[in-house]
């Protein structure tokens, strides 16, 4: 059964530094979604992304944030300048036609 | 604002009991209603899926009811077996303008001991 994977499954970076988290969503997918979960907290949308543009964005999802899907295959978050409190889970999910989401196995990042 | 509210928090049962979690939302305007299970540290996996004319759908051992009038759903887990242990989020969907909203409720964190 096809799934969506994500690189790396662990991050480690230092305040400032620029990351990029990847996701290769499943093949006939439409919609591809970025979300995040701080340790003990419920897991927060970030931003959404159709036909090569975002179509919607949550607060959270400021300046620093960008995604791009560059070669109609990996689908790219990026954080430009870490900060401490960008630490978090970060999962990739992806859906077709229908209404499930599926979502990848999410990336720890640790901003120190 | 879009909530999504669960309870209990936690709970712990013996194996081979059933349990029912519980989500309360004010999403508008709503779409659909999932419920995830989430492994520590992994993502989300779909157990179901409703929208507003379902009452109630089964997926194995696991039932979810709707009840689009008070706002409410359930989920109900039979003859529970360890590997259940797990968060249970609710998920709301909404649908504006051709956008989707989602809205996510904090979990229920279910362990089951032997």
């Amino acid at each position: 059964e096809p799934e969506v994977t994500q690189t790396p499954s662990h991050q480690v970076t230092q305040m400032g530094q620029e990351v990029i988290l990847r996701c290769v969503p499943i093949s006939n997918h439409l919609y591809f979604y970025w979300y995040r979960q701080i340790l003990g907290q419920k897991v927060e949308f970030l931003v959404s992304f159709y036909n090569n543009e975002i179509s919607e964005k949550s607060e959270i999802f400021d300046d620093q944030f960008s995604v791009e899907r560059p070669d109609g295959s990996n689908f790219t978050l990026k954080i430009r300048s870490t900060k401490l409190e960008d630490s978090a889970m970060y999962f990739c999910a992806g859906k077709g036609s229908g209404e499930t989401q599926y979502f990848g196995p999410g990336t720890r990042l640790l901003v120190l | 604002k879009n909530q999504v509210e669960q309870s209990p928090q936690s709970l712990i049962i013996l194996e081979g009991k059933n349990c029912t979690l519980q989500c309360n939302y004010t999403v508008s305007p709503f779409s659909n209603l999932r419920w995830y299970k989430q492994d520590t540290g992994r993502g989300p996996v779909s157990l179901t899926i409703m929208t507003f004319s379902e009452n109630t759908k089964s997926n194995g051992r696991y039932t979810a009811t709707l009840d689009a009038d008070t706002k409410q759903s359930s989920l109900h887990i039979t003859a529970s077996q360890l590997s259940d242990s797990a968060s249970y989020i609710c998920v709301v969907s909404s649908n504006s303008g051709g956008y989707q909203k989602v809205t996510f409720g904090t979990g229920t964190k279910l362990q089951v001991i032997p």
